[in-house]
């Protein structure tokens, strides 16, 4: 079983930082099954990056997502008040089908 | 634009049964697998179930697996979620979600509705 692990659980940031969020998965990751979402309160998450590092329609240039193997990031360059939010990654292909890291949260310092 | 909407969703007691709706707009809803995510109060995002687009096909998690059965109407452009045998821990909202065809991402998701098990 896979299990995917993000760090840290919370982090608190200014606006403008740079920031750096973790997923490491238990077992090896294709980089093609691999997706991050955005997700405000009360709110549907919402598709970042698929594929490692691509990024969806309509997602502004300040993120983005790298990583391989074990070992994937998502970057965001220069944080917006609305960036603020819980992160997610995910995985495609092995038992559990799919699943979801546990998420990471980003509070305003 | 692809609009997801989900219903059905409402207080149900343990061991009873509820069914979820999603109707699907603003793509080939024929052309894509559809799926059933589901988050717990205050907690993560959990997958479901997912269907391929020609309904013939579907996978469940395994704590869903023998008690919730997935289904679509393509005449419709909807897809189901029947939840049979309900349990406390089924408390949940649930999404549903469009494939990312070829990514096994989910790229357009509904607002959710709201499942409570409680006695």
């Amino acid at each position: 079983e896979i299990v995917l692990t993000q760090s840290p659980g919370t982090l608190s940031l200014s606006p403008g930082e740079r920031v750096t969020l973790s997923c490491r998965a238990s077992q090896s990751v294709s980089s093609t099954f691999l997706a991050w979402y955005q997700q405000k309160p009360g709110q549907a998450p919402r598709l970042l990056i698929y594929g490692a590092s691509s990024r969806a329609t309509g997602i502004p240039d300040r993120f983005s997502g790298s990583g391989s193997g074990t070992d994937f990031t998502l970057t965001i360059s220069g944080l917006e008040p609305e960036d603020f939010a819980v992160y997610y990654c995910q995985q495609y292909g092995s038992s559990p089908m799919y699943s979801f890291g546990q998420g990471t949260k980003l509070e305003i310092k | 634009q692809v609009q997801l909407v989900e219903s059905g969703g409402g207080v149900v007691q343990p061991g009873r049964s509820l069914r979820l709706s999603c109707a699907a707009s603003g793509f080939t809803f024929t052309s894509f697998a559809m799926h059933w995510v589901r988050q717990p109060p205050g907690k993560g995002l959990q997958w479901v179930a997912i269907i391929s687009g020609d309904g013939r096909v579907a996978y469940y998690a395994d704590s869903v697996k023998g008690r919730f059965t997935i289904s679509r109407d393509n005449s419709k452009n909807t897809v189901f979620l029947q939840m049979n045998s309900l349990k406390t821990e089924d408390t949940a909202v649930y999404y549903c979600a469009k494939d990312a065809a070829g990514y096994g991402s989910f790229d357009f998701w509904g607002q959710g509705a709201l499942v409570t098990v409680s006695s």
